[in-house]
């Protein structure tokens, strides 16, 4: 066990759905990460937080968004969903500058 | 611009033979360099970081600044290495934590 918690595990929606995930940190990280893993596009970066704030973003959609919360947990709202948007959702979450840890992650599955 | 390579999406060796997985990075400064491993789209693991110099399962990596490379190596493959292996990068503090394409490991009897 990492840790990282990471909230549902599964979720099947419809397009043009609205949804959250969830990710809870591992107590003390303050670093928090975001990873789409499709079968056909790897892992790819998504955006950062860093105690609250924005630290850095990738390749996320202008359809999805994220925030981090004061006690450090994070959510990720993907809007608009599309069939394309089905994948692995990972977090991940570290104390910079250690190693990040990963969570289980949400099976997103748009239908 | 900050990229890691991985250009083998599958690697499959025999039982008790030689493995290197291939890693090379682009990144203007000092970055930090990981490799994780997932075993059937599970949770990844952090394997070895280059900063430790540690081996993890047999595993080792060296990070060679000259050719920008950061490949995983060990010397006798075993079935329960079999699983995805991802080369990861950041910048100081942890900053962008990016990775790789991942390369499939195959090891069979």
């Amino acid at each position: 066990d990492s840790g990282v918690t990471q909230t549902p595990k599964h979720l099947i929606t419809a397009t043009g759905q609205r949804v959250t995930l969830r990710c809870s940190p591992r107590s003390g990280d303050l670093s928090v990460y975001w990873y789409q893993q499709s079968l056909d596009q790897g892992l790819q970066f998504l955006i950062q937080y860093y105690n609250g704030e924005e630290r850095a973003k990738g390749n996320i959609l202008e359809r999805f968004s994220a925030q981090q919360f004061p006690d450090l947990h994070s959510e990720l709202n993907l809007s608009s969903l599309e069939l394309g948007d089905s994948a692995l959702y990972f977090c991940a979450s570290s104390l910079p500058p250690s190693e990040a840890h990963f969570g289980s992650g949400t099976r997103l599955t748009v239908v | 611009a900050q990229r890691v390579t991985q250009p083998e999406k599958l690697l499959s060796v025999f039982k008790g033979a030689p493995v290197e997985l291939k890693c090379n990075y682009s990144y203007s400064g000092s970055p930090e360099l990981f490799w994780y491993v997932q075993y059937s789209r599970q949770r990844l693991q952090l394997l070895l970081r280059h900063i430790s110099r540690e081996s993890i399962k047999g595993f080792t990596a060296d990070l060679n600044k000259g050719e920008t490379s950061f490949h995983l190596k060990k010397p006798f493959a075993q079935e329960e290495d079999s699983a995805m292996y991802y080369c990861a990068l950041s910048g100081p503090g942890g900053n962008k934590l990016v990775f790789g394409a991942g390369t499939i490991l195959r090891v069979k009897s």
